[in-house]
């Protein structure tokens, strides 16, 4: 079945720094790919997304490459801000629509 | 667009009994998902709808657990006779599908249920 394994957390960095979220899945066929966000006492938000692999899924400074030889869909952003301290979700959609979810990462930024 | 909406956000119930939760899903939205979330996990699926057609639910849903979304339009999800594994965040999300174009889920804030 579809799974997603997703680096445990908490992440904690300071402003600024490198991030690096690495997340592998498992899936028949060729699911497409998100990364979702909760920010502190706020619903799940859809940070970025990529359909086919190659894609990569940009938005607010954060990029994610669909890597279908390694099944992979590593989280990035080059310099963090304090305001990106949130939990973030790795997930696969079956083609039913159907969402998988990571377990999430906790992501905490310093100033 | 107001976004999915989900009523009540707080639930406290004692064991053993029963409990209704409302989502309404953004207007257009043709495809209506329920899922649930315990505390330091991702969201579990639990069943979906398109239109007013319940069309998958997970192993996780019980015979204590039933969904409608009797005109395709709003939904509800039952719990009865609820337990202390119930307790979670019950979260809804609605999506638009058209042909080949499937568009992402669009999540609500949640409903969070305590069993005392």
């Amino acid at each position: 079945g579809n799974s997603v394994t997703q680096m445990e957390g908490p992440v904690t960095l300071s402003e600024e720094a490198f991030l690096t979220i690495n997340c592998t899945y498992t899936a028949t066929g060729y699911p497409s790919l998100f990364w979702y966000v909760q920010y502190p006492g706020e619903g799940l938000q859809l940070l970025l997304k990529a359909t086919k692999a190659d894609d990569k899924g940009s938005n607010k400074g954060f990029e994610a490459t669909y890597r279908k030889e390694t099944t992979s869909f590593h989280l990035e952003k080059g310099s963090v801000q304090v305001s990106d301290s949130a939990v973030y979700f790795c997930v696969v959609r079956r083609n039913t629509g159907k969402l998988i979810f990571g377990q999430g990462t906790t992501l905490q930024v310093k100033p | 667009d107001t976004g999915v909406s989900q009523n009540p956000r707080h639930k406290i119930t004692k064991r053993g009994q029963n409990v209704t939760f409302r989502c309404d899903p953004i207007s257009e939205h043709n495809r209506l998902y329920w899922y649930r979330q315990t505390l330091g996990q991702g969201p579990e699926f639990l069943t979906y709808f398109q239109n007013e057609a319940q069309l998958e639910k997970s192993r996780l849903l019980s015979d204590r657990f039933s969904a409608e979304r009797p005109k395709g339009s709003f939904s509800t999800l039952e719990i009865q006779r609820t337990e202390q594994g119930d307790s979670a965040m019950y979260l809804c999300a609605s999506s638009l599908i058209r042909g080949e174009s499937n568009q992402p889920q669009h999540f609500g804030d949640g409903t969070r249920l305590s069993i005392l």
